[in-house]
């Protein structure tokens, strides 16, 4: 298995402009993550899928944030529009059930000027 | 928050030491897990306790939970170079749910 691939590993994009974040996860895997990370506040979930159904979006930051999962293996994190305060890694996880650990993706690192 | 808080924030040791970590919750869990990260890389499972655990390992790791004081700690005997990293403890919500609350982490340097 290839693990949890997410895309781009690397984002650089302007103030007000649309980004969006890639994950697949692992196959198999009935729960998906997405968890943002920067110095000052370390790892904050941001949102969690369970087969396909988002369960607990309570972390997302503002309306500007949305994530789909529109099948099981794919999941997008949306940001629209973007602000230089939005940098951070985006990391995307999967997992095959509570009593197990998560693979996590390598992360896409986030750079809004 | 349940989001725990790990100890110290930063540790260096000589190859070969034994290094220790402790994280600190704040309320029921169902299990703990301990993470690695290196640099610029996702999160790596080392391995997980449940609740009604008291010790566990894994090669040369050691875990231990004391849920009456809500802390865990993390031993990495003989410890290498190659274990410098990040290490996050990971905590439940005690409930059904399957999403984890990460600590600060503790930042690990091995000198060789």
């Amino acid at each position: 298995d290839a693990g949890v691939i997410q895309s781009p590993r690397h984002e650089v994009t302007e103030m007000g402009q649309e980004v969006t974040l890639r994950c697949k996860p692992i196959s198999g895997h009935n729960s998906l993550f997405w968890y943002r990370q920067t110095m000052m506040r370390g790892l904050e979930l941001l949102i969690y899928f369970n087969n396909n159904v988002p369960i607990d979006d309570s972390g997302m930051p503002e309306d500007r944030f949305s994530a789909k999962m529109p099948n099981a293996s794919f999941s997008t994190l949306k940001i629209q529009p973007s602000e230089p305060r939005d940098s951070a890694v985006y990391f995307c996880a999967s997992s095959p059930d509570r009593a197990r650990g998560y693979t996590f993706g390598s992360g896409t690192r986030l750079t809004v000027v | 928050s349940q989001q725990g808080e790990e100890d110290p924030q930063a540790l260096s040791i000589q190859e070969g030491e034994n290094a220790t970590m402790n994280c600190s919750y704040k309320t029921s869990i169902n299990n703990l897990q301990w993470y690695r990260q290196n640099s610029g890389r996702g999160l790596v499972h080392l391995i997980l306790i449940r609740s009604n655990e008291r010790e566990k390992h894994s090669g040369r790791l050691r875990v231990t939970l004391d849920t009456s004081k809500k802390s865990s700690s993390l031993l990495i005997t003989a410890s290498r170079a190659a274990d410098t990293a990040s290490y996050f403890c990971a905590t439940d919500a005690g409930t059904g749910a399957n999403n984890l609350f990460f600590g600060t982490g503790t930042r690990l340097t091995v000198i060789p």
